[in-house]
């Protein structure tokens, strides 16, 4: 079976810019989540799609925003982007059932740099 | 909120040797569940092993194994027989019983010498 697949690999924006970043997850899964890795900083939540509604949001400012698609693959767009924001974007996905139960698994990430 | 701490950012171990990774936790809640992640060069996550927290028994997969200590809220991997490709970033995680988002810990730099 396919993993969750992410486009584009690496992606180079300046300061202001608006970045966008897709998300394929793995057939049958309906969740989608996005987590920053920014260098220092860890592993971040940033959102949690499950069909097609935004279930939860982390600690990010409103210029990081989304949205799932009705096949369940999903779109981060950051604005005005910053220099801060240079990280790797890790999108995963999961199983609808049990929730907490099913781990997510993860794509290759994108590499965001703000320049 | 949960956090997730793992004190060790760095550990070496020789080729078949093994090696623990250590992680602590904090929580409120009772229902839960635990993941190791590894994230290699390539950086994709990689699911190393899962626990419930309502399960005593400790998981293993294959070289892979827990100790889960719910008292102490504790949560260490063993890499048994610890090979070059065991060589990652191993992330611990917590996830609320409710679902939803992963909270991970700092991460520990595995390097495997041969």
């Amino acid at each position: 079976e396919a993993g969750v697949t992410q486009s584009p690999t690496h992606l180079i924006k300046t300061r202001g810019q608006q970045a966008t970043l897709r998300c394929s997850p793995i057939s049958g899964h309906t969740s989608v989540y996005w987590y920053q890795q920014a260098l220092g900083l860890g592993l971040q939540f940033l959102l949690w799609y499950d069909e097609g509604e935004e279930r939860n949001r982390g600690n990010f400012p409103p210029r990081f925003s989304g949205r799932q698609f009705p096949n369940y693959s999903s779109e981060l767009n950051v604005n005005a982007l910053e220099l801060e924001d240079s990280a790797l974007y890790l999108c995963a996905s999961s199983s609808p059932l049990q929730v907490g139960n099913q781990p997510q698994h993860f794509g290759d990430g994108t590499r965001l740099s703000i320049l | 909120a949960q956090t997730v701490t793992q004190s060790q950012p760095e550990m070496s171990v020789q080729e078949a040797e093994t090696v623990t990774l250590s992680c602590t936790y904090d929580t409120s809640e009772s229902d839960y569940y635990l993941f190791w992640y590894k994230q290699p060069p390539s950086r994709q996550m990689i699911l190393v092993i899962r626990q419930e927290a309502y399960k005593q028994q400790n998981a293993t997969e294959n070289r892979f194994s827990v100790n889960f200590q719910k008292a102490a809220k504790s949560f260490s991997l063993k890499i048994s027989d610890s090979q070059l490709g065991d060589a990652a970033m191993y992330f611990c995680a917590y996830r609320s019983a409710s679902g939803s988002r992963l909270t991970f810990g700092e991460g520990t730099q595995l390097t495997v010498n041969p």
